[in-house]
């Protein structure tokens, strides 16, 4: 049984840092792509960032770039994302999920963690 | 940037009927389409991926098609259950969702 718990969201300050951390378990997880996407409220899904399965390749949306930085720990099971500069159009549910194919990305997800909402406001 | 364009964002369909909804991408992207579930308050599902292939789980009355640009999603006989949000997402170049259609009860 997959599971990936998420944790590390919370109320920042406009300009502030925050680090969420993705736990996961029950699958090989140093075999497959990770990402972080996130929902604001009442609207879509907005794909994020993404870790290679081996933390070789890290990619980052335009709308984050330079601000925020996915990283991966194998040896923990745990993915990071490492939110910097933080702006009020932030404000999400940021999801952790795994890449629906063994080694490769980017693909669809086929497991989602159940979030962690971050809100920026002053 | 791949753009996905979902119709209609909102869909009125009596339990037991057949809902039939669009997903259009700005440009091909083969059958590398995949269409997720999301209810109030949770995260979403897989439903189908590479356009057509359900995920492990899902119930036979969701199929989906297409290729290149225009994809379907269709639910055969709606249940109470699947009254929910619906996003698709492509994976051609990228990862790009669409706006979602909401499926409410007529």
């Amino acid at each position: 049984q997959v599971q990936l718990v998420e944790s590390g969201g919370g109320v920042v300050q406009p300009g502030r840092s925050l680090r969420l951390s993705c736990v996961a378990s029950g699958f090989n997880f140093d075999d497959y792509a990770m990402y972080w996407v996130r929902q604001a409220p009442g609207k879509g899904l907005e794909w994020v960032a993404l870790t290679s399965y081996d933390g070789s390749y890290e990619y980052h949306a335009d709308s984050v770039k330079g601000r925020f930085a996915i990283s991966r720990d194998n040896s923990k099971n745990t993915v990071y994302l490492q939110m910097n500069s933080l702006r009020p159009e932030d404000t999400a549910v940021y999801y952790c999920a795994k890449d629906g194919e063994l080694l490769g990305w980017p693909y669809y997800f086929d497991s989602w963690g159940q979030g962690t909402l971050v809100t920026v406001s002053s | 940037e791949i753009v996905m364009t979902q119709s209609p964002a909102t869909l009125s369909v009596s339990p037991g009927e057949r809902a039939t909804l669009s997903c259009r991408a700005s440009q091909s992207v083969g059958t590398k389409l995949a269409w997720y579930q999301q209810k109030p308050g949770q995260p979403p599902r897989l439903l189908l991926y590479g356009a057509s292939t359900r995920a492990t789980g899902i119930p036979g009355r969701f199929s989906g098609s297409g290729s290149g640009t225009e994809f379907t999603l269709t639910i055969s006989t709606l249940q109470s259950e699947d009254f929910a949000l619906y996003f698709c997402q492509q994976y051609e170049k990228w990862v790009t969702f669409g706006g979602g259609t909401k499926v409410e009860i007529k």
